[in-house]
Protein backbone atom coordinates (compact mmCIF):
# COMPACT_ATOMS: atom_id res chain seq x y z
CA UNK A 1 0.00 0.00 0.00
CA UNK A 2 1.49 3.11 -1.18
CA UNK A 3 0.83 5.68 0.95
CA UNK A 4 2.65 8.50 -0.75
CA UNK A 5 3.08 8.45 -4.37
CA UNK A 6 4.92 10.34 -6.96
CA UNK A 7 4.04 9.63 -10.13
CA UNK A 8 5.64 10.79 -12.65
CA UNK A 9 9.68 8.75 -12.45
CA UNK A 10 11.39 11.67 -14.30
CA UNK A 11 10.36 15.19 -15.46
CA UNK A 12 12.76 17.36 -17.44
CA UNK A 13 13.05 21.00 -17.63
CA UNK A 14 14.77 23.99 -19.18
CA UNK A 15 17.45 25.59 -17.01
CA UNK A 16 15.54 28.79 -16.58
CA UNK A 17 12.26 27.69 -16.30
CA UNK A 18 9.89 26.25 -13.35
CA UNK A 19 10.34 23.22 -12.30
CA UNK A 20 7.03 21.39 -10.85
CA UNK A 21 7.24 17.71 -9.09
CA UNK A 22 4.14 16.38 -7.87
CA UNK A 23 3.33 14.13 -4.63
CA UNK A 24 0.17 12.40 -3.45
CA UNK A 25 -1.13 10.69 -0.65
CA UNK A 26 -3.57 8.45 1.08
CA UNK A 27 -3.38 9.07 4.66
CA UNK A 28 -5.16 11.59 6.16
CA UNK A 29 -3.94 11.41 9.23
CA UNK A 30 -0.19 12.88 7.59
CA UNK A 31 0.17 16.58 8.85
CA UNK A 32 3.80 17.14 8.36
CA UNK A 33 5.49 17.04 4.60
CA UNK A 34 9.26 17.03 3.79
CA UNK A 35 10.80 17.06 0.21
CA UNK A 36 14.01 15.69 0.12
CA UNK A 37 17.19 15.92 -2.61
CA UNK A 38 19.33 13.30 -3.56
CA UNK A 39 22.72 13.60 -6.20
CA UNK A 40 23.81 9.68 -7.39
CA UNK A 41 25.68 7.81 -4.49
CA UNK A 42 24.60 10.57 -1.65
CA UNK A 43 22.76 10.90 1.24
CA UNK A 44 18.85 12.42 0.78
CA UNK A 45 19.41 16.18 1.73
CA UNK A 46 16.65 17.68 3.19
CA UNK A 47 14.80 20.61 1.42
CA UNK A 48 11.86 21.99 2.34
CA UNK A 49 9.13 20.90 4.52
CA UNK A 50 5.59 22.11 5.45
CA UNK A 51 3.17 21.60 8.06
CA UNK A 52 -0.80 20.96 7.48
CA UNK A 53 -1.57 24.37 9.00
CA UNK A 54 -0.47 25.83 6.54
CA UNK A 55 -0.82 25.67 1.99
CA UNK A 56 2.06 27.19 1.10
CA UNK A 57 6.25 27.47 2.31
CA UNK A 58 8.68 29.22 0.77
CA UNK A 59 12.70 29.06 1.00
CA UNK A 60 14.18 31.03 -1.54
CA UNK A 61 13.58 29.24 -5.25
CA UNK A 62 11.49 26.52 -3.05
CA UNK A 63 8.18 26.86 -2.63
CA UNK A 64 5.82 23.75 -1.35
CA UNK A 65 2.37 24.09 -2.06
CA UNK A 66 -0.41 21.79 0.48
CA UNK A 67 -3.24 21.26 -0.99
CA UNK A 68 -5.08 19.37 1.65
CA UNK A 69 -8.60 18.56 0.40
CA UNK A 70 -7.23 16.95 -2.87
CA UNK A 71 -4.18 14.71 -0.27
CA UNK A 72 -1.95 16.85 -2.60
CA UNK A 73 1.71 18.33 -2.37
CA UNK A 74 4.10 19.93 -4.84
CA UNK A 75 7.65 21.28 -5.55
CA UNK A 76 8.23 24.44 -7.32
CA UNK A 77 11.70 25.19 -8.10
CA UNK A 78 12.04 28.59 -9.99
CA UNK A 79 13.97 29.01 -11.37
CA UNK A 80 15.60 25.72 -12.64
CA UNK A 81 19.55 25.63 -12.15
CA UNK A 82 21.37 22.96 -13.73
CA UNK A 83 22.57 21.93 -9.97
CA UNK A 84 19.08 20.97 -9.37
CA UNK A 85 18.92 17.90 -11.42
CA UNK A 86 18.94 14.82 -8.85
CA UNK A 87 16.39 12.79 -7.27
CA UNK A 88 13.47 14.28 -5.39
CA UNK A 89 11.87 12.39 -2.92
CA UNK A 90 7.97 13.24 -0.96
CA UNK A 91 8.09 12.13 2.51
CA UNK A 92 5.19 12.66 4.96
CA UNK A 93 4.38 12.03 9.33
CA UNK A 94 1.76 12.22 11.13
CA UNK A 95 2.48 14.59 13.89
CA UNK A 96 1.30 12.44 16.32
CA UNK A 97 3.36 9.71 15.51
CA UNK A 98 6.10 9.77 18.55
CA UNK A 99 9.18 8.15 16.50
CA UNK A 100 8.40 10.73 13.60
CA UNK A 101 8.27 7.98 11.11
CA UNK A 102 8.63 9.34 7.53
CA UNK A 103 6.69 7.53 4.62
CA UNK A 104 8.77 7.74 1.50
CA UNK A 105 7.78 8.24 -1.97
CA UNK A 106 9.32 6.54 -4.98
CA UNK A 107 10.87 9.48 -6.16
CA UNK A 108 10.81 12.19 -9.66
CA UNK A 109 14.15 11.90 -10.98
CA UNK A 110 14.94 15.91 -12.50
CA UNK A 111 16.68 16.54 -15.37
CA UNK A 112 17.59 20.13 -16.00
CA UNK A 113 18.54 20.76 -19.58
CA UNK A 114 20.77 23.58 -20.67
CA UNK B 1 27.63 21.99 10.46
CA UNK B 2 27.47 18.86 11.98
CA UNK B 3 27.13 15.86 10.21
CA UNK B 4 25.93 12.41 10.52
CA UNK B 5 29.04 10.02 9.15
CA UNK B 6 29.42 6.77 8.37
CA UNK B 7 32.16 4.00 7.55
CA UNK B 8 33.34 2.24 5.53
CA UNK B 9 32.07 4.25 2.09
CA UNK B 10 31.77 0.63 0.80
CA UNK B 11 32.18 -2.78 1.71
CA UNK B 12 32.31 -6.28 -0.05
CA UNK B 13 31.47 -9.13 1.66
CA UNK B 14 31.17 -12.70 0.46
CA UNK B 15 28.10 -14.13 0.87
CA UNK B 16 27.20 -15.60 4.17
CA UNK B 17 29.12 -13.24 5.73
CA UNK B 18 28.42 -11.00 8.97
CA UNK B 19 29.02 -7.23 7.90
CA UNK B 20 28.72 -4.19 10.69
CA UNK B 21 28.01 -0.76 8.89
CA UNK B 22 28.79 2.14 11.39
CA UNK B 23 26.82 5.59 11.88
CA UNK B 24 27.78 8.65 14.07
CA UNK B 25 24.80 10.33 14.10
CA UNK B 26 24.48 14.15 15.13
CA UNK B 27 25.18 14.75 18.62
CA UNK B 28 22.84 15.84 19.91
CA UNK B 29 20.04 13.63 17.95
CA UNK B 30 17.64 11.42 20.12
CA UNK B 31 16.14 9.45 16.56
CA UNK B 32 18.08 7.09 14.46
CA UNK B 33 17.42 5.24 11.42
CA UNK B 34 18.69 2.89 8.68
CA UNK B 35 17.47 3.11 5.59
CA UNK B 36 18.47 1.14 2.34
CA UNK B 37 18.52 1.82 -1.65
CA UNK B 38 19.03 -0.90 -4.17
CA UNK B 39 20.03 0.51 -7.12
CA UNK B 40 18.01 2.27 -8.80
CA UNK B 41 14.81 1.50 -6.43
CA UNK B 42 13.46 3.62 -3.92
CA UNK B 43 15.02 4.41 -0.66
CA UNK B 44 13.14 1.88 2.04
CA UNK B 45 12.84 2.67 5.65
CA UNK B 46 14.50 -0.41 7.53
CA UNK B 47 14.20 0.61 11.39
CA UNK B 48 14.08 3.31 13.41
CA UNK B 49 15.65 3.60 17.10
CA UNK B 50 15.08 5.35 20.20
CA UNK B 51 16.15 5.19 23.87
CA UNK B 52 18.16 2.26 23.61
CA UNK B 53 15.30 0.24 21.87
CA UNK B 54 13.72 -0.65 17.93
CA UNK B 55 10.92 2.19 18.01
CA UNK B 56 9.72 0.77 14.52
CA UNK B 57 10.66 -1.97 11.92
CA UNK B 58 10.01 -2.48 8.18
CA UNK B 59 9.17 -6.06 6.66
CA UNK B 60 12.83 -6.30 4.80
CA UNK B 61 14.24 -6.24 8.74
CA UNK B 62 14.28 -9.66 9.59
CA UNK B 63 16.07 -11.88 12.22
CA UNK B 64 18.98 -11.63 9.93
CA UNK B 65 19.35 -7.73 10.65
CA UNK B 66 20.29 -6.04 13.85
CA UNK B 67 21.03 -2.48 15.63
CA UNK B 68 22.74 -1.03 18.11
CA UNK B 69 24.12 1.79 20.16
CA UNK B 70 27.04 0.35 21.80
CA UNK B 71 28.07 3.69 23.19
CA UNK B 72 27.19 7.38 23.20
CA UNK B 73 27.96 7.99 19.51
CA UNK B 74 28.34 4.86 17.27
CA UNK B 75 25.17 3.44 15.89
CA UNK B 76 25.22 0.25 13.94
CA UNK B 77 23.70 -1.76 11.56
CA UNK B 78 24.48 -5.51 11.54
CA UNK B 79 23.79 -8.36 8.90
CA UNK B 80 24.74 -11.89 10.16
CA UNK B 81 24.57 -13.76 7.27
CA UNK B 82 24.21 -11.36 3.98
CA UNK B 83 23.05 -12.51 0.84
CA UNK B 84 23.36 -11.12 -2.63
CA UNK B 85 20.06 -8.89 -2.42
CA UNK B 86 21.34 -7.09 0.30
CA UNK B 87 23.50 -5.20 -2.20
CA UNK B 88 22.35 -2.04 -1.82
CA UNK B 89 23.09 1.80 -0.50
CA UNK B 90 22.98 1.78 3.85
CA UNK B 91 21.90 4.97 4.93
CA UNK B 92 21.97 5.78 8.23
CA UNK B 93 19.59 9.04 9.72
CA UNK B 94 19.05 10.80 12.69
CA UNK B 95 17.04 13.78 14.12
CA UNK B 96 16.35 15.78 17.51
CA UNK B 97 13.17 15.29 19.39
CA UNK B 98 10.03 17.25 18.29
CA UNK B 99 11.90 18.00 14.76
CA UNK B 100 10.81 15.75 11.84
CA UNK B 101 13.38 16.41 9.02
CA UNK B 102 16.19 13.75 9.30
CA UNK B 103 19.43 14.36 8.23
CA UNK B 104 21.40 11.40 6.43
CA UNK B 105 25.07 10.34 6.14
CA UNK B 106 26.64 9.84 3.08
CA UNK B 107 25.91 6.13 2.69
CA UNK B 108 27.81 2.58 2.28
CA UNK B 109 27.73 0.70 -0.17
CA UNK B 110 27.77 -3.19 0.65
CA UNK B 111 28.13 -5.52 -2.43
CA UNK B 112 27.58 -8.91 -1.57
CA UNK B 113 29.59 -11.62 -3.59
Amino acid sequence: DQQVKQNSPSLSVQEGRISILNCDYTNSMFDYFLWYKKYPAEGPTFLISISSIKDKNEDGRFTVFLNKSAKHLSLHIVPSQPGDSAVYFCAASALADSNYQLIWGAGTKLIIKP
Amino acid sequence: EPEVTQTPSHQVTQMGQEVILRCVPISNHLYFYWYRQILGQKVEFLVSFYNNEISEKSEIFDDQFSVERPDGSNFTLKIRSTKLEDSAMYFCASNRRGVYEQYFGPGTRLTVT
